[in-house]
């Protein structure tokens, strides 16, 4: 069965602190793709990163880096430094090959940043 | 490049009409969707498209109709709208490398729906 987890609602930090958006996924496939997507309170949903599923190198843009585990089935996102720009609800979300049609979306976490 | 527009922004309707949520991209994408975002959840399928003539069901088709006519448009039919469809309408796209490749899908705006 396939299932995107964010198990924190909500987190509240203040500005210029670091915070990590935890991402759980399972999936019976072996080739599949992992998404975050940000929705700033205007309510549109922006991507922000793909990665597929033999690409576990994690990556770093500017103030936003992921962290990819297949061994704990994990895709985390860290904002260094955060923003108050950065208050949004942020999505995982996983495709697989055999269905990639389909965005199998998490639940979301929102993240307030206060000044 | 307007990217992925949709329209109305925000419509209230009553238990029983129908209305038409408009999508449209000029990315000259093949593959285009519908989804639903109920409060607090994630988003799901509702109907998706991989070129003009050809349209299939997501997660949660019942009460819905799509149509895709052009590659630019596909909108999303609502029929005797009822109180569950009240939700956050979003029209995304992506390019249509094919089945099995994890393509990024870009989304419009949304709709916001009140069906009272």
């Amino acid at each position: 069965a396939q299932k995107v987890t964010q198990a924190q609602t909500e987190i509240s930090v203040v500005e210029k602190e670091d915070v990590t958006l935890d991402c759980v996924y399972e999936t019976r496939d072996t080739t599949y793709y992992l998404f975050w997507y940000k929705q700033p309170p205007s309510g549109e949903l922006v991507f922000l990163i793909r990665r597929n599923s033999f690409d576990e190198q994690n990556e770093i843009s500017g103030r936003y880096s992921w962290n990819f585990q297949k061994s704990t089935s994990s895709f985390n996102f860290t904002i260094t430094a955060s923003q108050v720009v950065d208050s949004a609800v942020y999505f995982c979300a996983l495709s697989e090959a055999d269905s990639s049609y389909k965005l199998i979306f998490g639940s979301g976490t929102r993240l307030l940043v206060r000044p | 490049n307007a990217g992925v527009t949709q329209t109305p922004k925000f419509r209230i309707l009553k238990i029983g009409q129908s209305m038409t949520l408009q999508c449209a991209q000029d990315m000259n994408h093949n593959y285009m969707y519908w989804y639903r975002q109920d409060p607090g959840m994630g988003l799901k399928l509702i109907y998706y498209s991989v070129g003009a003539g050809i349209t299939d069901k997501g997660e949660v088709p019942n009460g819905y109709n799509v149509s895709r006519s052009t590659t630019e448009d596909f909108p999303l039919r609502l029929e005797l709208a009822a109180p569950s469809q009240t939700s956050v309408y979003f029209c995304a796209s992506s390019y249509g490398y094919g089945q099995g490749t994890g393509e990024t899908q870009y989304f419009g705006p949304g709709t916001r729906l009140l069906v009272l």
